[in-house]
């Protein structure tokens, strides 16, 4: 089992719409939550990071943990074609370093 | 501020020969990542320098790949000698703080091709 999972995807949205990405993880000490945004050929940028259950937002983007459940995601309302890039869920157990999944590509559509 | 910057964007070489990748912190980050991506598989995390010290480097692949970070400033990842599997995106990516929630910012990576 992979310590961080994500479905590679490609999950296709029309433009204005909802995307929602997912991540479920196996450390149950795991203690922060991180999602980055990759454009092709660049670095991963952070974009949300949440340690508390429950929701947090931040602009279009809405993070969401239930620790209970292992299971973070990521909305982005009102989806653009320049959100179209790989997501990347990573998590913070307990250790400094970041734990990645393989990332989910979404690609929005005008 | 600059972001951290890496060097060289990208390198190819042959296996058995040695390679050596730069990486520049934001200039006051004490904490300074290693990661590698390989083709298709998710990035992993290689070593952790705090200042000049190696906090944890359970990712290190192995005895080829040696990580200094000799006055707590700039970081070298040598690979020597270099095997096909090697091959992969390095990022480097540092942060100031160890409290949750801090922010790892990304340096551009390397890409290394062995041949």
């Amino acid at each position: 089992q992979k310590e961080v999972e994500q479905n590679s995807g490609p999950l296709s949205v029309p433009e204005g719409a909802i995307a929602s990405l997912n991540c479920t993880y196996s450390d149950r000490g795991s203690q922060s939550f991180f999602w980055y945004r990759q454009y092709s050929g660049k670095s991963p940028e952070l974009i949300m990071f949440i340690y508390s259950n429950g929701d947090k937002e931040d602009g279009r983007f809405t993070a969401q943990l239930n620790k209970a459940s292992q299971y973070v995601s990521l909305l982005i309302r009102d989806s653009q074609p320049s959100d179209s890039a790989t997501y990347l869920c990573a998590v913070n157990p307990p250790f400094q370093k970041l734990v990645f999944g393989t990332g989910t590509r979404l690609l929005v559509s005008p | 501020e600059a972001g951290v910057t890496q060097f060289p964007s990208h390198s190819v070489i042959e296996k058995g020969q040695t390679v050596t990748l730069r990486c520049d912190p934001i200039s006051g980050h004490d904490n300074l990542y290693w990661y590698r991506r390989v083709m298709g598989k998710e990035i992993k995390f290689l070593l952790h320098f705090v200042k000049e010290s190696k906090q944890d480097e359970s990712g290190m692949p192995n005895n080829r790949f040696l990580a200094e970070r000799t006055g707590g400033t700039y970081s070298t990842l040598k690979v020597q000698p270099a095997e096909l599997e090697d091959s992969g995106v390095y990022f480097c990516a540092s942060s100031r703080s160890l409290n949750p929630g801090y922010e790892q910012y990304f340096g551009p990576g390397t890409r290394l091709t062995v041949t």
